[in-house]
């Protein structure tokens, strides 16, 4: 089946605390993608990669990083979580970063820092 | 830079209703435009999609259409039903790598 997983799914964590939330998809896609969606502002795109070791910034980059070593896998690396990276958080994929594709998009994962 | 304006929600309808979501959109360049929905408790999944002015999008009795000339990609179906109640977020697409979305209007539909 063709999909994009994401885990955990639910995380509590604490801050200053590194975590990592991994992403990998099973459609040989080439173009991968982070969002944050928090109550009133939507979708907002923190980073996003076009191919293996081909990452560049999004709307929200900061505090977050990520690497893109194999096509299938696409991690966000939060170094030093704080409050304001409370969210929710979906991981994408699409063919080509052409613009004609479709998103799929994870579950998920909701993120809590304390 | 790029943004995508929905029609603000919520928005609560009678099963059988019409709905119309407004989205209207700047972009530079000939992006393309979406429609995606998103269920309680689960990510977001493709509705429809245009890519090119006059171009309509339709899928599971919704439609929309690509229209340049007001940048705009109003999102409609003649005949709600309760299990439309959902997340609708529009959203346009560049071939420089980078989505747009705007903010999401919730639909709920009652019976």
């Amino acid at each position: 089946e063709a999909q994009v997983t994401q885990n955990p799914r639910y995380l509590i964590t604490v801050t200053g605390k590194k975590l990592t939330v991994t992403c990998s998809q099973n459609m040989n896609h080439e173009y991968m993608s982070w969002y944050r969606q928090d109550p009133g502002l939507g979708l907002r795109q923190i980073y996003y990669s076009m191919n293996v070791e081909v990452t560049d910034k999004g709307d929200v980059p900061e505090g977050y990083k990520v690497s893109r070593k194999e096509k299938r896998n696409f991690p966000l690396i939060l170094e030093s979580p704080s409050p304001n990276q409370t969210s929710l958080y979906f991981c994408a994929s699409t063919l080509t970063s052409g613009s004609g594709g479709e998103l799929f998009f994870g579950e998920g994962s909701r993120l809590t820092v304390l | 830079g790029d943004s995508v304006t929905q029609m603000e929600g919520p928005v609560t309808l009678s099963e059988e209703a019409f709905l119309t979501i407004n989205c209207t959109y700047t972009a530079t360049g000939y992006p393309s435009l979406f429609w995606y929905v998103q269920y309680p408790g689960e990510g977001l999944q493709l509705l429809l999609k245009a890519t090119k002015a006059d171009d309509k999008g339709s899928n599971k009795g919704f439609e929309a259409t690509y229209r340049k000339e007001t940048t705009s990609f109003h999102l409609e179906k003649g005949s709600v039903q309760v299990s439309d109640s959902a997340v609708y977020f529009c959203a346009l697409g560049t071939n420089a790598g980078k989505s747009t979305f705007g903010d999401g209007t919730t639909l709920t539909v009652k019976p």
